[in-house]
Formats: C-alpha cells, sequence, structure tokens
C-alpha cells in the first residue's frame, strides 16, 4: 500500500520559471493538503483541496501560486516566476475524509531550490 | 496570527537520558499534535491530543494536552540515537480541522 508520493523529491529551477510539484495521494484519499517548509521553520499550511474543488487556499500566496487536484491523476501544486524566496521543501498530505491533518499522512516532499 | 512558542530549540544529549520540550500559544487550541520529521522526510505524527489535561502515551514518549488549552509538552524517556530527529508541536482551532498552525521544531541530538 503506497504511501503519500510526490515527484519530484528535489527540483531546480532558475529565477522565472515555472515549478510544478505533484502530489499522488494514498489510494482511497480524496482530500489533500499543500505545505511549506522555510529552512529552520515549522510547515506553514497552504491550501486544502478536495477532488475538483479548492476548499481553502487562504494560506496560499496571491500571486503566482495555483494548486488543482483533478478527478483523475495527482494534485498540482504550480508556482510561475519562481523567486529566491520560493525555495523551500514542499509538503502534500492526504486522508481519506474532512479528519484534517491528525488523520493525513505526508509525503517526502520536494525540495524546490530557485538559483 | 496564531503562534506556537516551541522549546528548546535544540537539545543535545547523551543516550539513555530522558527528554522533555513543549509548546505555548498565546491562543486555546482544541487539538495538539506531535510529530517526528527525520532528515529528507516528511513529517510521522507521533502523538494526538484532543482533550485539555489529557495525558497520552505511545511507547517511550508521553505528551500532554495543558489545562489551559494553551500549551503541551513532549517527553522522551531513555533516547535512544534512532530518536534523533526534528520534533514538532502542532495546534488545531478546530478538531478535525485543516488549518493546523505548526511550531518552529525542536532538534534533537543523541550521543551513543
Amino acid at each position: 500500500n503506497a504511501g503519500v508520493m510526490q515527484n519530484p523529491r528535489h527540483l531546480v529551477r532558475r529565477r522565472g520559471q515555472e515549478a510544478r510539484l505533484r502530489c499522488s495521494p494514498m489510494k482511497g484519499h480524496s482530500h489533500v493538503y499543500w505545505y511549506r517548509q522555510l529552512p529552520e521553520e515549522g510547515l506553514k499550511f497552504m491550501v486544502y483541496l478536495q477532488k475538483e474543488n479548492i476548499i481553502d487556499e487562504s494560506g496560499m500566496p496571491k500571486e503566482r501560486f495555483s494548486a488543482e487536484f483533478p478527478k483523475e491523476g495527482p494534485s498540482i501544486l504550480r508556482i510561475q516566476q519562481v523567486v529566491r524566496g520560493d525555495s523551500a521543501a514542499y509538503f502534500c498530505a492526504s486522508s481519506p475524509a474532512q479528519g484534517g491533518v491528525a488523520e493525513a499522512f505526508f509525503g517526502q516532499g520536494t525540495r524546490l531550490t530557485v538559483v | 496570527g496564531q503562534q506556537l512558542n516551541q522549546s528548546p530549540q535544540s537539545m543535545f544529549i547523551q543516550e539513555g537520558e530522558d527528554v522533555s520540550m513543549n509548546c505555548t500559544s498565546s491562543s486555546i487550541f482544541n487539538t495538539w499534535l506531535w510529530y517526528k520529521q527525520e532528515p529528507g522526510e516528511g513529517p510521522v505524527l507521533l502523538i494526538a491530543l484532543y482533550k485539555a489535561g489529557e495525558l497520552t502515551s505511545n511507547g517511550r514518549l508521553t505528551a500532554q494536552f495543558g489545562i489551559t488549552r494553551k500549551d503541551s509538552f513532549l517527553n522522551i524517556s531513555a533516547s535512544i540515537p534512532s530518536d534523533v530527529g526534528i520534533y514538532f508541536c502542532a495546534g488545531q482551532l478546530n478538531t478535525g480541522g485543516f488549518k493546523t498552525i505548526f511550531g518552529a521544531g525542536t532538534r534533537l541530538f543523541v550521543k551513543a
């Protein structure tokens, strides 16, 4: 039973490029949460999605960031025109229902480096 | 916004010692969570606390939900080298909620 799969594990982008981070939830899970972790800090909530719906994106920066969770396929976190400050580890977690993060399992993260 | 103050920031201990770390907040939380994160991995839930005053154990780990609902502590007894990692506390305003506030973490180093 595969866990939450995130890819790529490491991503290097030049300033101004786009970054696409993918998250495949655990089998049977329909809720996905994205978090960002800056070095030496805890995780910060970004967005909560269900299949085809964004439930809460109050933690997402207003510009350049978007997320989706289509009916088929993984959830995607997209960062357009990346800047150095976007360098961080991005984690997704999935849960079978709205049990919140306490019921969720985290993936291994994607470490984005903007050069 | 809500913030969690987690202390200490780091701990260097000898194998076999007991460890204690805590989190405090100016806000009331209805759920407290404790996670461990190892290098290159995502956080793994250790203990979830749902009730003020609750004391819960998971092996050598014990955590308590403070009576005021504004604090929590995690104890690790008889530490071993594989306890090395970053321990995060996290609070939820609503049980089952998704907006979880994380502390900055306690980095634990264990010397064999």
